[in-house]
C-alpha cells in the first residue's frame, strides 16, 4: 500500500523564481493538505485540495497556489520565492467523511531558497 | 496568541523516566485531537489519537480536558528511541467534509543513557 509520495525531495532555487512541488496521495485518500514547516516549528497550514477545489487556506500569501487533479494528486506552487520560503515542505493525504479522519504525511520537499 | 501552544522544551531525561508534555488549544470549536511524533528531518507520523475518556497505547496515554481546553501525553518507562518531537494537533472547521488540522510547534524530548 503506498503512502504519501512527494517530489522532488530536495531542491535549490533563487530568490525571484518559481517553484511547483508534487505530491500522490495515499491509495483510498481524497483530501490533500500542504504544510509549511521552518526549522524549529510545526507544520503550518497552507491549504486543503477537496474534489480538485481549494477548501481550506491558511495565512499564506496569493503567491501559494496548488492544484489537484482528478486522480486526487496535486501540486503546490510558489512563485516570486523569498528567502523566508526555505523550509520543509510537507504533503499530508486524508480521507474525507463524517469524522476528522488522520492525516498521513509524505517524506516533504526540502526547499532552499538562495 | 497561536492556537495550539506547547512547551518546545527540550526535555531531557534519564532512560526509565516518566515524562509528561501538555498542550493548549484555543478554538473551544476544536473537534479532534491527536499526537503525532517527528523524528530530526523526518515527517510527521501518527502516535496516538486522544479521546475525552483519555485512551493508553503501551506506556503512552493520552488525555483529553475539554473544559481547560488542553491535551496532555505521558510517556512511562522512557527509552532512547523515544527521543524526538512531539506534535499536538487539532482539527476544527468541517468545511465540504474536509478538517482544518493545526499543530503546534512541537515538544523536544531528549531521553539520556
Amino acid at each position: 500500500d503506498a503512502g504519501v509520495t512527494q517530489s522532488p525531495t530536495h531542491l535549490i532555487k533563487t530568490r525571484g523564481q518559481q517553484v511547483t512541488l508534487r505530491c500522490s496521495p495515499k491509495s483510498g485518500h481524497d483530501t490533500v493538505s500542504w504544510y509549511q514547516q521552518a526549522l524549529g516549528q510545526g507544520p503550518q497550514f497552507i491549504f486543503q485540495y477537496y474534489e480538485e477545489e481549494e477548501r481550506q487556506r491558511g495565512n499564506f500569501p496569493d503567491r501559494f497556489s496548488g492544484h489537484q487533479f482528478p486522480n486526487y494528486s496535486s501540486e503546490l506552487n510558489v512563485n516570486a520565492l523569498l528567502l523566508g520560503d526555505s523550509a520543509l515542505y510537507l504533503c499530508a493525504s486524508s480521507l474525507s467523511g463524517s469524522g476528522a479522519n488522520v492525516l498521513t504525511f509524505g517524506a516533504g520537499s526540502r526547499l532552499t531558497v538562495l | 496568541r497561536k492556537e495550539v501552544e506547547q512547551d518546545p522544551g527540550p526535555f531531557n531525561v534519564p532512560e526509565g523516566a516518566t515524562v509528561a508534555f501538555n498542550c493548549t488549544y484555543s478554538n473551544s470549536a476544536s473537534q479532534s485531537f491527536f499526537w503525532y511524533r517527528q523524528d530530526c528531518r523526518k515527517e510527521p507520523k501518527l502516535l496516538m489519537s486522544v479521546y475525552s475518556s483519555g485512551n493508553e497505547d503501551g506506556r503512552f496515554t493520552a488525555q483529553l480536558n475539554r473544559a481547560s481546553q488542553y491535551i496532555s501525553l505521558l510517556i512511562r518507562d522512557s527509552k532512547l528511541s523515544d527521543s524526538a518531537t512531539y506534535l499536538c494537533a487539532v482539527t476544527r472547521g468541517r468545511t465540504s467534509g474536509t478538517y482544518k488540522y493545526i499543530f503546534g510547534t512541537g515538544t523536544r524530548l531528549k531521553v539520556l543513557a
